[in-house]
């Protein structure tokens, strides 16, 4: 099984601040990863798939990066909305696997 | 507008069994993969269960497999998933999802509001 390992578990930070969340996986994903977005009470939404693409109608601010084993989400500026939980997933092998999470609040 | 509707969550006591459904609409359904993901209380998503679009080939994770069977209705539109031999661990809630195309090893671009599964003498 494919284990992605997020970090941090918490990112505190502010309104208009930069936020870069890691996965790692425990062997090469390629470039299969994506990364969703859970707010409270919400289904999980999808924000990256494939390392770097943005899904419909997902802002600019959001952006992934990486390849093989290390891979990056990047919010440029947080909005209010963007305080959440954020999930990887690797499609590359079977079982289909999530991250952890890291829970992006407010400081 | 891509719309996925699950039903089916109830109390259900250990060793009980249990369907739920998800109806699909806004999309060719046929066309596509589709998942089941659950989330236990306060916990993390993990993927249950995943049905090809066309041929109807089945996956399952470890902790499900040989209890749980994932099965499509392509002239309904609907996706199920029938749960035996419940244990406690499986209380969570149930996320039907779709996949981004045909083949089931994929990410999910869709996402119902799930259903709860509640599994408890």
């Amino acid at each position: 099984e494919t284990v992605l390992t997020q970090s941090p578990a918490t990112l505190s930070l502010s309104p208009g601040e930069r936020a870069t969340l890691s996965c790692r996986a425990s062997q090469s994903v390629s470039s299969y990863l994506a990364w969703y977005q859970q707010r409270p009470g919400q289904a999980p939404r999808l924000l990256i798939y494939d390392a770097s693409n943005r899904a419909t109608g997902i802002p600019a601010r959001f952006s992934g990066s990486g390849s093989g084993t290390d891979f990056a989400l990047t919010i440029s500026s947080l909005e209010p909305e963007d305080f959440a939980v954020y999930y990887c997933q690797q499609r590359a092998n079977w079982p289909l696997t999530f991250g952890g999470g890291t829970k992006v609040e407010i400081k | 507008e891509v719309q996925l509707l699950e039903s089916g969550g109830v109390l259900v006591q250990p060793g009980g069994s249990l369907r739920l459904s998800c109806a699909a609409s806004g999309f060719t359904f046929s066309n596509y993969a589709m998942s089941w993901v659950r989330q236990a209380p306060g916990k993390g998503l993990e993927w249950v269960s995943a049905i090809s679009g066309s041929d109807g080939r089945a996956y399952y994770a470890d902790s499900v497999k040989g209890r749980f069977t994932i099965s499509r209705d392509n002239s309904k539109n609907t996706l199920y998933l029938q749960m035996n031999s419940l244990r406690a661990e499986d209380t969570a809630v149930y996320y039907c999802a779709k996949g981004g195309g045909t083949y089931p090893r994929n990410y999910f671009d869709y996402w119902g509001q799930g259903t709860l599964v509640t599994v408890s003498s």
